[in-house]
C-alpha cells in the first residue's frame, strides 16, 4: 500500500459515455501525475499538477480532461473515448515536482472502451 | 529528448540465483536521477532503488544493487538471492534535475522487463 488510492479499479465504457477516474493521496504531497500504461509501450506521462496548478500537458487529446480541486485529489474526466484509449491509467504523487523524489503510484484503473 | 531502453522484454531466474536486468538511456543532461520501479501482478508500482547521476558509488538496497556506468549511459539492476516475490515487471526510469523552465519531475520510463522467478 503506497498511500495513493485510485477508483474505480476497473471501468468499461462505451464511446459515447462520460466517466471520471479518481485519485486520492493523503501523504501531504504537492505534485500529482496521470500516466497511461498500454501493452508493450512505455508509461506515458499525461498530466502533471504541482500545488494544484497544471504544469504539464503532454499533447493529450481533449477527450481527456484533468481536474485537481485540491492537493489531495486528482480526477481524469473522460468523454467520447476511442477503443485505442483502453489502457491502465496510473496516478502518482510525489512530495514535490522533480528533485529526484520518489513517486508513489496507485494501483491503477483498468479502462476498457467498447 | 530523453529515452530509456530496456532490451530484455522477458527474463526468468531460479530462486536463490542472481539476475541482472539491463537499461540504457540517452540524454544530454549531466545531472539527473535514475530509478528502478517494480510492478507486481497486483499492479501497484513501487520504487526499488534510486541513483543520483552525480554519485559515482553504485546504489544498493538489500538484495538489489545497480551498476551505473555514466559514460556508457547504462544502469543495470542486479537482484541477488532471487525470491518468488520478486516476480514482477521492472521498469527503468529517468528524471531530469529541476532547472529554470522545461520539464521537471517527469519520469521517463522504459518499456519494462517481465521477470519470472521459478521455484
Amino acid at each position: 500500500e503506497t498511500g495513493v488510492t485510485q477508483t474505480p479499479r476497473h471501468l468499461v465504457m462505451g464511446m459515447t459515455n462520460k466517466k471520471s477516474l479518481k485519485c486520492e493521496q493523503h501523504l501531504g504531497h504537492n505534485a500529482m501525475y496521470w500516466y497511461k500504461q498500454s501493452a508493450k509501450k512505455p508509461l506515458e506521462l499525461m498530466f502533471v499538477y504541482s500545488l494544484e496548478e497544471r504544469v504539464e500537458n503532454n499533447s493529450v487529446p481533449s477527450r481527456f480532461s484533468p481536474e485537481c480541486p485540491n492537493s489531495s485529489h486528482l480526477f481524469l474526466h473522460l468523454h467520447t473515448l476511442q477503443p485505442e484509449d483502453s489502457a491502465l491509467y496510473l496516478c502518482a504523487s510525489s512530495p514535490s515536482m522533480g528533485r529526484g523524489t520518489e513517486a508513489f503510484f496507485g494501483q491503477g484503473t483498468r479502462l476498457t472502451v467498447v | 529528448a530523453q529515452t530509456v531502453t530496456q532490451s530484455q522484454p522477458e527474463m526468468s531466474v531460479q530462486d536463490a540465483e542472481t539476475v541482472t536486468l539491463s537499461c540504457t538511456y540517452d540524454t544530454s543532461e549531466n545531472n539527473y536521477y535514475l530509478f528502478w520501479y517494480k510492478q507486481p501482478p497486483s499492479r501497484q508500482m513501487i520504487l526499488v532503488i534510486r541513483q543520483e547521476a552525480y554519485k559515482q558509488q553504485n546504489a544498493t538496497e538489500n538484495r538489489f544493487s545497480v551498476n551505473f556506468q555514466k559514460a556508457a549511459k547504462s544502469f543495470s539492476l542486479k537482484i541477488s538471492d532471487s525470491q518468488l516475490g520478486d516476480t514482477a515487471m521492472y521498469f527503468c526510469a529517468f528524471m531530469k534535475l529541476p532547472n529554470y523552465g522545461g520539464s521537471q519531475g517527469n519520469l521517463i520510463f522504459g518499456k519494462g522487463t517481465k521477470l519470472s522467478v521459478k521455484p
